[in-house]
């Protein structure tokens, strides 16, 4: 079983839309939670992070964490073309100082 | 700096040549990795800096890779003998406390022929 795993998609939505990013993971060790945004031919970008379970809110983005199922998600509301990209999950596992990725799912919002 | 600089953006080598790859993360920024990210893959680990601790290595692919960091600032990659499957884009990253997660570099796209 890979550590972090992510649907590679594409997924796509029309303008407007509510775009949902899934992701889960192995280590019931791990600690905190990352979501990261990749345009084509560019390096990550963090946009969003959450350590406890439930919801955290930023403008249009949500984060969801669910540690007993080992599942943590990325909601985009009112989807614009411009946030289309890859998008990565990143845990801290129970080793504590490093990053592990998802591969990552290439969202595409249509106008 | 104001954020983590790479360099160079892009580096043609041919087979067989050493290549060495640089990094400047965001001063103050105590921890420092590199990643692989290959087309179409996610992004691999390789190494880990964190102050004066030895770092981990425990994801270079080969020998050939090596890292170094000096003053506790500045990395170098360098890659000896490139073979074409080290073609990829190399990123590094900075980190001041590690629960706020990372800062990317823009990365060095590493082209073997």
């Amino acid at each position: 079983q890979k550590e972090v795993e992510q649907n590679s998609g594409p997924l796509s939505v029309p303008e407007g839309a509510i775009a949902s990013l899934n992701c889960t993971y192995s280590d019931r060790g791990s600690q905190s939670f990352f979501w990261y945004r990749q345009y084509s031919g560019k390096s990550p970008e963090l946009i969003m992070f959450i350590y406890s379970n439930g919801d955290k809110e930023d403008g249009r983005f949500t984060a969801q964490l669910n540690k007993a199922s080992q599942y943590v998600s990325l909601l985009i509301r009112d989807s614009q073309p411009s946030d289309s990209a890859t998008y990565l999950c990143a845990v801290v596992g129970g080793s504590n100082y490093k990053l592990t990725f998802g591969k990552g799912t290439l969202l595409t919002v249509n106008p | 700096g104001a954020g983590v600089s790479q360099s160079p953006s892009n580096k043609v080598t041919e087979k067989g040549k050493d290549v060495e790859l640089r990094c400047d993360p965001i001063s103050g920024h105590t921890a420092l990795y590199w990643y692989r990210q290959s087309l179409g893959q996610g992004l691999e680990f390789l190494i880990y800096f964190q102050g004066n601790s030895a770092p981990d290595k425990s994801g270079l692919p080969s020998d050939r890779f090596s890292a170094e960091r000096t003053g506790g600032s500045v990395s170098t990659l360098t890659i000896q003998r490139t073979q074409q499957e080290d073609s990829a884009v190399y990123l590094c990253a900075s980190s001041l406390v590690l629960n706020y997660g990372y800062t990317f570099g823009s990365g060095t796209r590493l082209t073997v022929v």
